[in-house]
């Protein structure tokens, strides 16, 4: 299986300040046959199902704000909010799709 | 727009099988591109991936979990169901079913059903 390991476990961070999240695969997640990251990123808010917000390691969803961004290739990734808003309070998972399906640890937002 | 509903017991004995039904809407089953997936996490906890399976019948299992769980599809009825054997406390979890269109992340999911198990 392919361990998916999220860092740090929480972060508080300012409203309109950037929140990072970094998330490492115990081995690549990129596929040499068409150079795409099978590595998505999601948002949990309390009581909702995850929502899909990025896949493809920086693809972002249609509806999902641009102020959130992904980046990174083969084993290391990074969520990156670019401006807090109260509504990013969430846990936010990253899960790697190239074999089987596994997910990370999780990442609580909170606001500083 | 598709949308996904779990339906099932919220309480199963332990050692019995834990038996839960997704139906689909906005949606046909059938459509060759989609998978259609079961994910659960416990409570406070993080997200586990159970099981996957194509219309056509071809299934994927976590391996893990796979010696416990059938997935399963009724193309009839637009459903497709989940069967965990032997369950035991730590059993006890969110159940999330989901879609996914040819190799693409889950997306979206159903808003869960929480199966406790307990004597």
């Amino acid at each position: 299986d392919i361990v998916m390991t999220q860092s740090p476990d929480s972060l508080a961070v300012s409203l309109g300040e950037r929140a990072t999240i970094n998330c490492k695969s115990s081995q690549s997640v990129l596929y040499s046959s068409n150079n795409k990251n099978y590595l998505a990123w999601y948002q949990q808010t309390p009581g909702q199902p995850p929502k899909l917000l990025i896949y493809w390691a920086s693809t972002r969803e249609s509806r999902v704000p641009d102020r959130f961004s992904g980046s990174g290739s083969g084993t290391d990734f990074t969520l990156t909010i670019s401006s807090l808003q109260a509504e990013d309070v969430a846990v936010y998972y990253c899960q790697q799709y190239y074999s089987s399906l596994t997910f990370g640890g999780g990442t609580k937002v909170e606001i500083k | 727009q598709l949308q996904l509903q779990e339906s099932g017991p919220g309480l199963v004995k332990p050692s019995e099988t834990l038996s839960l039904t997704c139906t689909v809407s906005g949606g046909s089953i059938s459509s060759g591109r989609y998978y259609w997936g079961w994910i659960r996490q416990p409570p406070g906890k993080g997200l586990e991936w159970i099981a996957t399976i194509h219309y056509s019948g071809t299934t994927y299992y976590n391996p893990s979990l796979k010696s416990r769980v059938t997935i399963s599809v009724d193309t009839s009825k637009n459903q497709f169901s989940l069967k965990l054997s032997s369950v035991t406390a730590a059993d006890t979890a969110v159940y999330y079913c989901a879609s996914a269109i040819d190799n693409t992340p889950f997306d979206p999911w159903g808003q869960g059903t929480l199966v406790r198990v307990s004597s």
